[in-house]
């Protein structure tokens, strides 16, 4: 079975230009996770969907960052415009739905690093 | 969420079982404990879990205290693959809170 999966492995841009990262999760797992780790800090989550839904937003930094998830599959996190202090590894995570508490394990993907100049 | 302390770095001798402590004193009756850990700059990956109950798999035990106010993660034979960074997370809602975690260094 293939884990998560995230598309690019590495990206460089430049300050105020506009980066979409994809994440593929496990088939089948209704729950999607982004997560991010910007210089020296710790890991923090960013969103949860749950198939096409939002089901948690909270730890969005700003309203530069856009993430979609349309028809409960893969799921793409923009950036727009980006700045020096995005950079960082981004990792995105799934997990089944259970309906239970507190849910099933999530499942890393690699991240995507991503480098703003 | 409970806020959770670990040691910011540890070493395990090649071969010998590995105590990684956690303490979580502000921990609610219904979080969970979980710990993953994060080898090089790899995704992070999930260890195991409990609420009350001593848990163990494949990967390693975790021993919670009766009152839940810490828990010890046991690696048995640690192995060189085992370097990383461990993190114990109170989970209340979906959404995991990782810390500094604790850098385990495995020496041959």
């Amino acid at each position: 079975e293939a884990g998560v999966t995230q598309f690019p492995s590495h990206s460089v841009i430049e300050k105020g230009q506009t980066v979409t990262l994809r994440c593929d999760p496990i088939s089948g797992h209704d729950n999607l996770y982004w997560y991010r780790r910007v210089m020296g800090k710790e890991i923090k989550f960013l969103l949860h969907f749950v198939k096409e839904s939002k089901q948690d937003e909270s730890g969005m930094p700003n309203n530069r960052f856009l993430a979609e998830r349309t028809g409960g599959t893969y799921s793409t996190l923009k950036v727009q415009p980006a700045e020096l202090e995005d950079s960082g590894v981004y990792f995105c995570a799934s997990s089944q739905s259970t309906g239970l508490f507190p849910g099933e394990t999530q499942y890393f993907g690699p991240g995507t690093r991503l480098l703003v100049l | 969420d409970a806020k959770t302390t670990q040691p910011t770095s540890m070493d395990c001798a090649e071969g010998r079982a590995a105590n990684l402590p956690c303490n979580h004193s502000t921990i609610s009756g219904n979080e969970y404990v979980y710990w993953y850990r994060q080898i090089h700059s790899q995704g992070p990956q999930y260890i195991i879990h409990g609420l009350k109950n001593n848990e163990t798999n494949e990967m390693a035990s975790l021993i919670i205290t009766e009152d839940r106010k810490s828990s010890t993660l046991i690696l048995p034979h640690a192995t060189l693959r085992d370097t990383a960074v461990y993190y114990c997370i109170a989970l209340l809602a979906n959404n995991l809170f990782f810390g500094t975690g604790t850098r385990l260094t495995v020496i041959p």
